[in-house]
Parts: structure tokens; sequence; C-alpha cells
């Protein structure tokens, strides 16, 4: 069974600084791992995905995340927090195809504070 | 990107009436579609995965006769909530792919209050 658990549920940063919101896994397979940001009563957008490859995904809006394997961890970070930044940040797992299941798994989320 | 569209976004009804959620994929072809659930300031939850022209896959826990999935087109799946309570009230979110190797794509999501 996977797990997704999300460091803090909510997170407060200046407008500038550096972003980091935690995330770490737990799969019987090497994974799928997805980053998605979810503004008030809307979906979920894409912010980056991991699949396979360069360990280091840049995705939308200025933000990176680095697969670790090792530490079992895909944490995301952006160098220099926005307002518009602020929202709801959920990481996803999934088994690669084959793999499993099918459905994302998703950490219980992570409020993003910018303070200006 | 691929846009998925889900109507209403918001509904209102009484308590022991069915409600029906459409997610549609408007330029692409879903061969599966997602439907989950989510609490206020909780994570998504997922209910049933669908297949077109398949039954629906039901996560354990989910009743499958009080939420129905019909996937009858491959641009097309509905959640209806059958006998709606107020502890029915949620946001559903649908996502669909294409196929296995592709990223799903979010609607975005249907605010339901039972009263």
């Amino acid at each position: 069974a996977q797990s997704v658990t999300q460091l803090g549920s909510h997170v407060s940063v200046s407008e500038g600084a550096l972003v980091l919101l935690r995330c770490n896994y737990s799969s019987s397979v090497p994974p799928y791992l997805f980053w998605y940001v979810q503004y008030p009563n809307q979906g979920l957008q894409l912010l980056l995905k991991y699949t396979t490859g360069a360990t280091l995904v840049k995705g939308i809006n200025g933000f990176e995340a680095e697969f670790k394997k090792s530490e079992t961890s895909f944490h995301l970070t952006k160098p220099s927090a926005h307002m518009s930044d602020a929202a709801e940040y959920f990481c996803a797992v999934s088994d690669p195809p084959g793999g499993g299941a099918d459905g994302l798994t998703f950490g219980k989320g992570t409020h993003l504070i910018i303070q200006p | 990107g691929a846009v998925v569209s889900q109507h209403p976004s918001r509904v209102i009804c009484k308590s022991g009436t069915s409600v029906k959620i459409e997610c549609r994929s408007l330029d692409f072809q879903a061969t599966t579609m997602f439907w989950y659930r989510q609490f206020p300031k909780q994570s998504l939850m997922l209910m049933a995965t669908s297949n077109e022209g398949s039954k629906a896959t039901y996560e354990q826990g989910v009743e499958k006769d009080k939420f129905l999935i019909n996937h009858a087109s491959l641009t097309l799946s509905t959640l209806t909530v059958t006998s709606a309570h107020p502890e029915d009230s949620s946001f559903y979110i649908c996502s669909a792919r294409r196929g296995a190797l592709t990223e799903a794509f979010f609607g975005q999501g249907t605010r339901l209050t039972v009263v």
C-alpha cells in the first residue's frame, strides 16, 4: 500500500523567501510522484511530476522538486515566494503503469501562507 | 494542457434526493476517469475508477449503490449520489486521462451541500 506524508499542515513564509514543502512517501515499487496546487473551491493544477529520468524536476511558476530515493522524499521548493503562491499544495503518488493501483494517493496537504 | 469540465460547480439538494455530477473531457478521449472526494481542509480520497464501457471499480468503504458511476462514452462520466444525506456534503473532483501512460487532468470540482 502507498502512503504520502506531508510534514506541516501550514507553512508560513515571507514574500521573497525560500519555500520548502516536505513530502515523504512509502511505496512497494518505485512510484510516480506529483505535486498539485489547489486554490479555494477549485480543482487541482499539476505543478510538476517525476516519473523516470532526471531526479530534479522543474515545474510551473518557478517550482521544482527533487526525488531522493534513499530518503523516500520529494520535497517542493521555490527560491522566492510570491503572494500569488498562497494556496493548498498536495503531494501525490501513484504506481507506474502495470504496477497495480491506478488512482493517485494524496497527502493531507500543506497550506502555504505568504506574509507581506 | 487538456481540459476536464465538471458540472455543476455547486449544487444544493434536499436530503433524500439524488444528484448527478458530470465530468467531461473536452478535447481528448478519456479511457479512464477517477472520482475523488474531499472533506473540508482534508485531502482527496479516491472513491472509484471507471473505464469506458465497463463497471467502475470502487475503493474499499465506498458504497457502490450510493455513488453510482457511469462512464458511457470516452468523453463523459457521471457520478450520481443517491438518496443524499447531509453527511454526503463534500467537494467531489473528477480526473480523466487518455491512457495508462499519460497524465490525469482534474476538473474544477463540485461542491455538494445536502440540507
